[in-house]
């Protein structure tokens, strides 16, 4: 049962720490996605990787996150120093990528910085 | 102007009815069209995806895609309870691989 899996599933910070959360693509996807979704602002995309080189950051805040892909079977998402507006769930999602632009989700990182 | 727009509802339908979600896009050129379902506190899952004008039917569900006019709507036939979730309409307009995503349209399913 193929999955894109997600670690933390919950994490509790406080405003200042690092963040790091990371993403286990579907094996054979080449297209990777960051998303964060509150109830404000709805799906926003953050970054998107393929073939692991990073094609599109501007969603993202530059000073305080950073999205990499160390190799092709996982992705990690930082945020240093982190704010109390940066709550929100963050998803990452798996994509074919080669004449498909299906994007399969994970389950999310429930991020609350206090 | 969003570049896909959905009504946020909520759309209540009664159990057995057909529910009509629909979407409009903004980019004439868009080429791929998706619909996900989001249940509370869970992940969006994709369950139609649709390239070509008319309609594709996948069990109790049905997209439609209406290129000229710029829209894309999903029935579902014979409503069920567990169908109630917020359906996120997905359109690819080309420029590497990113999907633009509706803010969703809000389903209930009342007995």
């Amino acid at each position: 049962d193929a999955r894109v899996t997600q670690t933390p599933r919950h994490k509790v910070t406080e405003m200042g720490q690092e963040v790091t959360m990371r993403c286990q693509p579907i094996l054979g996807h080449n297209t990777v996605f960051w998303y964060r979704q509150t109830m404000m602002q709805g799906l926003e995309l953050l970054a998107y990787f393929r073939n692991r080189a990073p094609l599109d950051d501007s969603g993202m805040p530059k000073d305080r996150f950073s999205a990499e892909m160390p190799d092709a079977t996982l992705a990690t998402l930082k945020i240093q120093p982190s704010e109390p507006r940066d709550s929100a769930v963050y998803f990452c999602a798996s994509g074919p990528g080669v004449n498909s632009y299906e994007q399969y989700f994970g389950p999310g990182t429930r991020l609350t910085v206090t | 102007q969003k570049e896909v727009e959905q009504n946020s509802g909520p759309l209540s339908v009664p159990e057995g009815a057909i529910a009509s979600l629909n979407c409009t896009y903004s980019d004439r050129g868009s080429q791929s069209f998706f619909w996900y379902r989001q249940y509370s506190g869970k992940s969006p899952e994709l369950i139609m995806s649709i390239y070509s004008n008319g309609d594709k039917e996948d069990g109790r569900f049905t997209a439609q895609l209406n290129k000229a006019s710029q829209y894309v709507s999903l029935l579902i036939r014979d409503s069920q309870p567990s169908d109630s979730a917020t359906y996120l309409c997905a359109v690819f307009t080309g420029g590497g691989n990113k999907l633009t995503f509706g803010t969703g349209t809000q389903l209930k399913v009342e007995l």
